[in-house]
């Protein structure tokens, strides 16, 4: 069964600091891996995403990397703004199967 | 382009009753999957519809039950309502199952007293 773990559960930084939000899978038989983020009581916005075939993908000042072999995926925020505090969820989609598996997520908080 | 919508955004309910949540896809998607959110649970798989077949389903009771129409739009339906059913409901589309990103809507937060 896989597992989706997501390290830390809160983060706060402030202004204009570059930071890295953690994600870890336990099964690397994975179809692709989507990065979300969701807003106080409002549904889940996708950021990135990216197959498996593919190492990174880059929107703007985020850019997400995947390694399959060790089952772990990282999100880059450059240049944080207030306006990115959010909570970020990463999500597995194993192969073979038509769910998501949710990691529980990073509260991140950036200051101004 | 519409997103995903769902409705309604906010109901409560007394337990016992029965709840039915509508979901219409992003146009030409027509795969509609939908997950329960809990503060303990956090985000969990309910079903998955394409072709108004139900292709895949998650951990739950038989009192969650939904349905996809010819024009993909998409109902869930919870019966026998239980405190432990508050949740916020999120429906997502992707043009088909094996397409990769998934949109989702706003969700329809359901709360049982």
């Amino acid at each position: 069964k896989q597992e989706v773990t997501q390290i830390p559960a809160a983060l706060s930084v402030p202004e204009g600091e570059n930071l890295v939000l953690n994600c870890s899978f336990t099964d690397s038989a994975i179809y692709n891996l989507q990065w979300f983020r969701q807003d106080p009581g409002k549904g889940l916005t996708s950021l990135l995403l990216i197959q498996s075939s593919q190492r990174e993908q880059t929107s703007g000042r985020l850019n997400a990397s995947l390694d399959k072999s060790s089952g772990r995926s990282t999100l880059y925020i450059a240049a944080s703004q207030p306006g990115d505090s959010a909570t970020y969820l990463c999500a597995v989609k194993g192969a073979g199967s038509y769910q998501l598996t949710f990691g529980k997520g990073t509260k991140l908080s950036v200051i101004p | 382009k519409a997103g995903v919508t769902q409705t309604p955004r906010y109901l409560i309910k007394t337990r016992g009753q029965q709840v039915t949540l509508s979901c219409s896809p992003i146009s030409g998607h027509r795969s509609v999957s939908w997950y329960q959110q809990t503060p303990g649970q956090g985000l969990q798989f309910l079903f998955e519809y394409f072709s108004e077949t139900q292709r895949n389903k998650g951990n739950f009771p038989g009192r969650f039950s939904g349905r996809q129409f010819s024009n993909s739009r998409s109902e869930m339906n919870v019966s026998t309502l239980e405190l432990g059913d508050s949740a916020l409901y999120l429906c997502a589309s992707s043009p088909t199952p094996n397409t990769g990103e998934l949109f989702f809507g706003e969700g329809s937060r359901l709360t049982v007293l």
